[in-house]
């Protein structure tokens, strides 16, 4: 069965420092999403990206991050100067179409600890 | 302020029992999730629904647009369903409840 991949599935960076986290979506989807879990709290949703642009965010996809689609296969989200706060889990998704009836099929997610 | 709620937070079942956990919402919306987020974090994906009723396997969700309500109900529940079961809703962004822990004993 097609599966998103996401790698790593744990990377720890120094406060301040840049990360990007990879994913590579079901083949024929057309779209993919950003989320993101704190610890202990509610999954948020950060971005969607179709035609190779955003389709939508949320508050929380501010100018220290960005997402590309770099190649046919691999979508990612960069994180600039981070901090504490960012630590969580970030799930990426991908699905067919964002009409009704299309699911979103869930990456198993990275867990990033900003130190 | 919280675009989806559900309840309850936290359920403990015996095994057999008939489960509901209820969400509602308070945006305009295009569809309505059921995810559940297993122990170690993953997320499947187990329903989206925009009316009606769906069913799969022991698991139905039903939605009630007027009433911004959906409900998800797992018959002849397993310790196997024990999980995180998550609405989450598709309107102008995507809003996601605080999830429902669900237990099921033996």
């Amino acid at each position: 069965e097609p599966e998103v991949t996401q790698t790593p599935s744990h990377q720890v960076t120094q406060m301040g420092q840049e990360v990007i986290l990879r994913c590579v979506p079901i083949s024929n989807h057309l779209y993919f999403y950003w989320y993101r879990q704190i610890l202990g709290q509610k999954v948020e949703f950060l971005v969607s990206f179709y035609n190779n642009e955003i389709s939508e965010k949320s508050e929380i996809f501010d100018d220290q991050f960005s997402v590309e689609r770099p190649d046919g296969s691999n979508f990612t989200l960069k994180i600039r100067s981070t901090k504490l706060e960012d630590s969580a889990m970030y799930f990426c998704a991908s699905s067919e179409d964002r009409v009704q009836g299309n699911i979103q099929y869930f990456g198993a997610g990275t867990r990033l600890s900003v130190l | 302020k919280n675009e989806v709620e559900q309840s309850p937070q936290n359920l403990t079942a015996q095994e057999g029992e008939f489960i509901t956990i209820n969400c509602s919402y308070s945006v305009g919306i295009s569809a309505l999730h059921w995810l559940q987020q297993h122990p170690g974090g993953g997320i499947v994906s187990l329903f989206m629904l925009s009316s009606g009723k769906k069913k799969h396997g022991r698991l139905i969700a039903t939605i009630n647009i007027q009433e911004k309500h959906s409900s998800l109900h797992i018959t002849a529940s397993h310790p196997r369903d024990s999980s995180v079961y998550i609405c989450a809703v598709t309107g102008n962004q995507f809003y996601f409840g605080t999830g429902t822990s669900l237990t099921v004993i033996p």
